[in-house]
């Protein structure tokens, strides 16, 4: 059973619009949700993070939406730039303790038209 | 900046055969992980390994085992690999035990023919 999922799959915009990746899960003990971003030929990076404390995390051009009463967050592009074009991928944690395992949405493919 | 290296970049091999991945972090983090990335794009922690604590997870199979001398390093041995292996096989590592902001190295992809 997949406990995080990530939609759409794939995902065009063209440069400056916003670009919006979604995220589900599963199991309400979650409580640190990242993202990471991964070019072709590179290793995922992290991007950005949030935890259930929040509803909102913003960085630059880059904006976590966290409801937690749906279970669902989503990621919010601004101003996208071809740049941008990449793999993105929505993590869950459990907290405390030895909890380490990150458990990974299968990504959104995001392609930034010029 | 790189500071998960991981050796080697791309590896062949056949059915049968051991194999072994190297991984090491310059951050000076106290645990590292092994991830498998599957054809589908899934992300799936197969170790983690901080302290001499190891922690599996239980769908791992047992030719894989990982292999650590110090914090720094935490190699992978698959002693017989399987067509199902094939897959790009992912070292990261963090601060601490509690999994926070993992750094990723740039992957081996094993093709077992």
């Amino acid at each position: 059973q997949q406990q995080v999922r990530q939609s759409p799959q794939s995902l065009t915009v063209w440069e400056g619009e916003t670009a919006i990746l979604n995220c589900s899960y599963e199991d309400s003990t979650f409580d640190y949700f990242p993202w990471y971003r991964l070019f072709p030929g590179e290793s995922p990076a992290l991007l950005i993070a949030i935890r259930p404390v929040s509803n909102k995390k913003e960085d630059g051009r880059f904006t976590i939406f966290f409801n937690k009463r749906e279970k669902k967050l989503s990621l919010h592009i601004t101003d996208s730039q071809p740049g941008d074009s990449a793999t993105y991928f929505c993590a869950a944690k459990k907290g405390g303790g030895s909890n380490y395992k990150l458990t990974f949405g299968k990504g959104t493919l995001l392609t930034v038209t010029p | 900046e790189t500071a998960v290296f991981q050796t080697p970049n791309y590896h062949v091999t056949q059915v049968g055969n051991e194999v072994s991945f190297n991984c090491k972090q310059t951050l000076g983090h106290d645990t590292m992980y092994w991830y498998k990335q599957d054809s589908k794009k899934l992300l799936k922690i197969m170790f983690s390994y901080n302290n001499k604590q190891l922690i599996v997870n239980e769908t791992v199979p047992r030719r894989f085992s990982p292999q650590s001398s110090d914090k720094a390093h935490l190699n992978l041995r698959i002693k017989s690999v399987e067509p199902e292996d094939s897959a790009v096989y992912l070292c990261a590592s963090s601060w601490d035990w509690g999994g926070y902001e993992q750094y990723f190295g740039p992957g081996t992809r094993l093709t077992v023919l």
